[in-house]
């Protein structure tokens, strides 16, 4: 059973530019959730993805968007770049029904440093 | 917002054991998560909690009161590889299956 991945593992850019994250969830997983944890900060949720279709959204701005394909994998993107945006971005995938979150699994994280 | 507060450090020698403490806001709550986190690396899960009372799993047990807003995280026998960071995450279960964490905990265990 293949677990969460995530890519790139980092990634330096600067402001005003556009980076795209991707995800690919744990085998029989349909639904991805994406976090933000600044450093020394526990993760933020941005939003999470249910069968290709938003499912829930934190307080973050719209530059950032994404996206859930039919395999499930999903992508955040992030336009015009800001220096608070460097942070360890995180997806985990989980499978819908009675015990979902018991089954949510983090991937190991793509470090974006915005310069 | 669930106002969520967590000791931010913590040290600990090896063998003995330690109590992280988190309080929360009541409103909306359906559970507690625990998960660790090891520096650079992705949160694991640790322990969920719905009802009141002390869950066991090992060397690690959580503890819920829903009626005080607080639970703890209890690690016996503690080893080197405990140390990171213990985050606490209030669930709500309001449709979303959004986790809400706490800026978490980061202990130090020394020999």
């Amino acid at each position: 059973e293949t677990g969460v991945t995530q890519s790139p593992t980092h990634l330096i850019k600067t402001r005003g530019q556009q980076v795209t994250l991707r995800c690919s969830s744990q085998s029989g997983h349909n639904t991805v959730s994406w976090y933000q944890q600044a450093l020394g900060q526990g993760p933020q949720f941005i939003f999470q993805y249910y069968r290709e279709e938003e499912n829930g959204r934190g307080n973050f701005p719209p530059r950032f968007s994404g996206l859930q394909f039919p395999n499930y994998s999903s992508e955040l993107n992030v336009n015009a770049l800001e220096l608070d945006d460097s942070a360890l971005y995180l997806c985990a995938s989980s499978s819908s029904g009675g015990h979902f979150l018991r089954e949510q699994f983090f991937g190991p994280g793509t470090r974006l440093t915005v310069l | 917002g669930q106002n969520i507060d967590q000791p931010t450090e913590m040290t600990a020698t090896e063998g003995a054991i330690v109590q992280i403490n988190c309080t929360y806001q009541t409103s909306g709550f359906n559970g507690l998560f625990w998960y660790q986190q090891h520096a650079g690396e992705a949160p694991t899960f640790l322990s969920y909690n719905v009802l009141d009372g002390l869950e066991e799993k090992g060397r690690f047990s959580s503890f819920l009161s829903r009626s005080k807003g607080y639970s703890y995280l209890l690690l016996k026998e503690l080893q080197m590889k405990d140390s990171a960071s213990y985050l606490c995450a209030p669930y709500s279960g309001a449709g979303s299956y959004q986790l809400t964490f706490g800026k978490g905990t980061k202990l130090s265990v020394i020999p």
